[in-house]
């Protein structure tokens, strides 16, 4: 069964300094994605990043980048100068296969920056 | 930009009422997923939709939910009988499908349930 581990429930930053939120992974698929999401306040879900198994280089987007490791498992997120309105939970995600399973949720870490 | 929307925002109900939530996925997206949140809590898979017809579902989406697309557009979330273990935010969200791996779901901003 999949699984996705989150350590960290809380983190604080101070602003424009980078942060690493961690995220290891559990699944005897070959072929599965990973996702981040970032939640504020309001509630809503916003994708940020995706990697997929298969994938040689590690993902970026913007501030974003995901530091992939196969081999121990884990999927860490990367958050460079970070805002203030980076302030917000952030879940890890993973689905194995295809494109249409559903998605295993991390149990999320709350990023609070400090300005 | 295409987007997930979803209705009500916010509805409070008594135990033991029906309650619908409503989702309008976006047009050329193939698969659909209502997903709940507790508060404090991670994202929890509820049950998958395609082609008419449930895909998958979780050992949460027992007898007293049911998911309907009754038209081309809408594609609800009923729960027959509300208990206050209920009380939530159901995120509907829709991907376009495919073989890979990555097809982003994109997730409506959620209803919030609260059942008193």
């Amino acid at each position: 069964a999949q699984k996705i581990t989150q350590t960290q429930p809380g983190m604080f930053v101070q602003e424009k300094e980078a942060v690493t939120l961690d995220c290891t992974y559990d699944t005897s698929d070959p072929s599965y994605g990973l996702f981040w999401y970032k939640q504020p306040s309001s509630g809503e879900m916003i994708f940020l990043i995706y990697q997929g198994s298969y994938d040689q280089q590690n993902a970026t987007e913007g501030r974003y980048s995901l530091n992939f490791q196969k081999a121990r498992k884990s999927a860490n997120l990367v958050i460079s100068a970070s805002q203030l309105g980076d302030s917000a939970m952030y879940f890890c995600a993973m689905r194995e296969d295809s494109g249409n399973t559903p998605l295993v949720f991390g149990k999320g870490t709350r990023l609070s920056v400090i300005a | 930009e295409p987007e997930v929307t979803q209705t009500p925002s916010h509805q409070v109900t008594q135990m033991g009422q029906e309650v619908i939530l409503r989702c309008v996925p976006i047009s050329n997206h193939l698969y659909f997923y209502w997903y709940r949140q507790i508060l404090g809590q991670k994202v929890e898979f509820l049950v998958s939709f395609y082609n008419n017809e449930i895909s998958e579902k979780s050992e949460i989406f027992d007898d007293q939910f049911s998911v309907e697309r009754p038209d081309g557009s809408n594609f609800t979330l009923k729960i027959r009988s509300t208990k206050l273990e209920d009380s939530a935010m159901y995120f509907c969200a829709s991907t376009i499908g495919g073989i890979s791996s990555y097809n982003e779901q994109f997730f409506g901003p959620g209803t919030r349930l609260t059942v008193l």
